[in-house]
């Protein structure tokens, strides 16, 4: 089983540059969502959807942007890379948003920003 | 504002030993906790949880209690093995509405089992 699949797991940008991140898993989860993981702030929400087409800002979504056209895929995009984007980014799903519903992680993608 | 909190960033204990690893949060709507286990180079994966409304909850070696008059939890390790050693993090739930229930982590804390 393969779970949630982040790609590329490593990526050096230059500021101003822009990318997208992707992820896909093949649990027919209908909730995913975006975090960072930065030394000492632990994982921090940028942007999560409930299901294909919905999509809400997390704790941090600024200079982030999401969609979700299918229920596999959640691609997150740096329209303009800066150095405070420097970080490890981690996709998850789980089944549904609802409390007792543990989230699968990816393996991360590890993102520096010059 | 830090809502879940991990006051010891890192932890040392003997093979064999018990570890115990505490987690405190501030917001009384959090209803549900949860614990991830972190191996570097890896993601976040499932441990145990609990919800609001037990103190208690067990899998193997691995127990988690709650004090809900403290918000405090913690997770207990017994025996611990040398592949316990991982970063744990605490996560909460439940202050959102029903299906939007997003997590909020804890800083985490590296737990070292020393053979």
């Amino acid at each position: 089983n393969a779970g949630v699949t982040q790609t590329p797991k490593f990526q050096v940008l230059k500021t101003g540059q822009s990318m997208t991140l992707q992820c896909a898993q093949d649990m027919n989860h209908e909730y995913m969502s975006w975090y960072r993981q930065d030394p000492g702030m632990g994982l921090r929400l940028i942007h999560y959807s409930v299901g294909a087409g919905i999509t809400d800002q997390g704790e941090v979504p600024n200079g982030y942007n999401v969609s979700r056209s299918t229920t596999e895929d959640f691609p997150l995009r740096l329209l303009s890379a800066a150095p405070s984007q420097t970080s490890v980014y981690f996709c998850a799903s789980s089944y549904s948003g609802v409390s007792n519903q543990p989230q699968h992680f990816g393996d991360g993608t590890r993102l520096s920003i010059l | 504002d830090q809502q879940v909190k991990q006051n010891s960033p890192s932890l040392s204990v003997q093979e064999g030993r018990i570890s115990i690893l505490n987690c405190d949060y501030t917001n009384s709507m959090f209803d549900y906790f949860l614990w991830y286990k972190k191996y570097p180079a890896e993601g976040p994966t499932f441990l145990i949880s609990i919800s609001s409304i037990k103190d208690k909850n067990e899998d193997g070696r691995f127990t988690v209690f709650l004090n809900k008059s403290a918000k405090h939890l913690s997770l207990h390790i017994v025996p611990s093995q040398p592949g316990d050693s991982a970063v744990y993090f605490c996560a909460a739930s439940g202050a959102g509405y029903f299906g939007n229930e997003k997590l909020t982590f804890g800083t985490g804390t590296r737990l070292t089992i020393i053979p």
